[in-house]
């Protein structure tokens, strides 16, 4: 199947700093990339959607401003945490839409474990 | 509004059959997906169901009945390992994704 890989998967940051994660499909075009965050036993929260070459759409309650989203290639997409505090740590995963597999399914990338001291 | 409603925790035994359902009301319908999620992970997809009917993969199953708003994953022969959240998800008419809150299935040996 295809692969979308994500990095880094364990980030430790302090209050105030910037943190980029990213999200790579590694053998698929991805035309479409989705940002979500999950908090402890919860579900998936999609943050914003991004599709190559354009501005993300986020969802409502999301602030572009702080999380900022970047869909430059096919391939690439990257979501950067700025000025993070505290009640930003959490769960957050990309998964990718694009050439491979049945219509519309998604890949998930590993997740990335975000903790602000 | 948007709804997606599944139970939010099962008990079922190792090599029994658990039968995971999904009822949903969204405006549109663009296809329905099950997704299987390890504590602590990444969900991975299971099975995705657009028209009405019975998939079979394997160990799992899905059922979809468009006109009812309903579906369901359907677990034989299960296994510790099956021990997970199980997401329902249903594509909209903007083909935006609408999530369920998951069913945390347990299995007891």
């Amino acid at each position: 199947g295809a692969v979308v890989s994500q990095h880094p998967s364990w980030v430790i940051c302090k209050s105030g700093t910037s943190v980029k994660i990213e999200c790579r499909s590694l053998d698929f075009q991805a035309t479409t990339m989705f940002w979500y965050r999950q908090f402890p036993k919860q579900s998936l929260m999609l943050m914003a959607t991004s599709n190559e070459g354009s501005k993300a759409t986020y969802e409502q309650g999301v602030e572009k401003d702080k999380f900022l989203i970047n869909h430059a290639s096919l391939t690439l997409s990257t979501l950067t945490v700025t000025s993070a505090h505290p009640e930003d740590s959490s769960f957050y995963i990309c998964s990718a839409t694009g050439t491979s597999g049945e219509a519309g399914e998604l890949f998930f990338g590993e997740g990335s474990r975000l903790t602000v001291l | 509004g948007q709804n997606i409603d599944q139970p939010t925790e099962m008990t079922a035994t190792e090599g029994a059959i658990v039968q995971i359902n999904c009822t949903y009301q969204t405006s549109g319908f663009n296809g329905l997906f099950w997704y299987q999620q390890h504590a602590g992970e990444a969900p991975t997809f299971l099975s995705y169901n657009v028209l009405d009917g019975l998939e079979e993969k394997g160990r799992f199953s899905s059922f979809l009945s468009r006109s009812k708003g309903y579906s369901y994953l359907l677990l034989k022969e299960l296994q510790m390992k099956d021990s997970a959240s199980y997401l329902c998800a249903v594509k909209d008419s903007n083909y935006q994704l609408i999530w369920g809150a998951g069913t945390k299935l347990i299995i007891k040996p």
